[in-house]
């Protein structure tokens, strides 16, 4: 089967770096994706890694470590409105193209 | 706006009764994924169709059907509703073919259920 694992909250202070982990298991691997959820909404798309190593969008990063099956967001220069769920995900192992995503990490951003 | 639709945005309704919840999928997009989010819970993938045909399935209950019509948009129907069934459904689409191992997926913004 396959599952991911990621810390249920993390608390930082505006301004300063966060870093959310993700560990995952899974029998095949086409990429590890991360998406953003605020309170009452949808998901949105943050960033996808297939080869190992950081991918960078603006104050977001993502790294992956396949040997590890690890990965991580990073984000920098927080702000309020970065207070949401963050959820790994990993694409199915059929042909589906179906994603199986990580119980999410509620992160808070305090003044 | 992600470009894909969801109604109705709320649903509340009693144990015992049926419900059809309707997606449409952004323009372009052939596969629809249904996923199911309980109070305070991840995303569980539910069921995909692409193209019309089913593609894949999760822990989907024998309760719960969907289809995909030929103009792609898609319903989730869910019969026999328990207080457990409560929940927020989305619907996602992507492009789903190729080789594009990103294939990200677009989310509605949700119809949430709630049964009394």
């Amino acid at each position: 089967g396959q599952s991911l694992e990621q810390p249920s909250e993390v608390t930082a202070v505006e301004g300063a770096i966060v870093q959310i982990n993700c560990t995952y298991q899974t029998s095949g691997f086409y990429g590890l994706s991360w998406y953003q959820q605020h309170d009452g909404g949808a998901p949105t798309f943050l960033s996808y890694n297939a080869l190992d190593g950081l991918e960078e969008t603006g104050r977001f990063s993502s790294f992956l470590s396949r040997s590890d099956s690890y990965g991580y967001l990073l984000l920098q220069e927080l702000q309020m409105k970065d207070s949401a769920s963050y959820f790994c995900a990993v694409r199915g192992t059929d042909s589906s193209y179906k994603l199986i995503f990580g119980s999410g990490t509620r992160l808070l951003v305090r003044p | 706006d992600s470009g894909v639709t969801q109604t109705p945005k709320h649903l509340i309704t009693a144990t015992g009764q049926r419900v059809t919840l309707r997606c449409s999928p952004r323009s372009g997009d052939l596969s629809v994924y249904w996923y199911q989010q309980s109070l305070d819970q991840g995303l569980q993938f539910l069921i995909q169709y692409y193209n019309g045909e089913e593609r894949a399935k999760g822990n989907i209950l024998e309760r719960f059907s969907a289809q995909q019509f030929p103009d792609l948009h898609s319903e989730l129907n869910l019969s026999s509703l328990e207080l457990g069934d409560s929940a927020l459904y989305f619907c996602a689409s992507s492009v789903a073919e190729g080789l594009d191992y990103t294939d990200t997926q677009y989310f509605g913004p949700g119809t949430r259920l709630t049964v009394l």
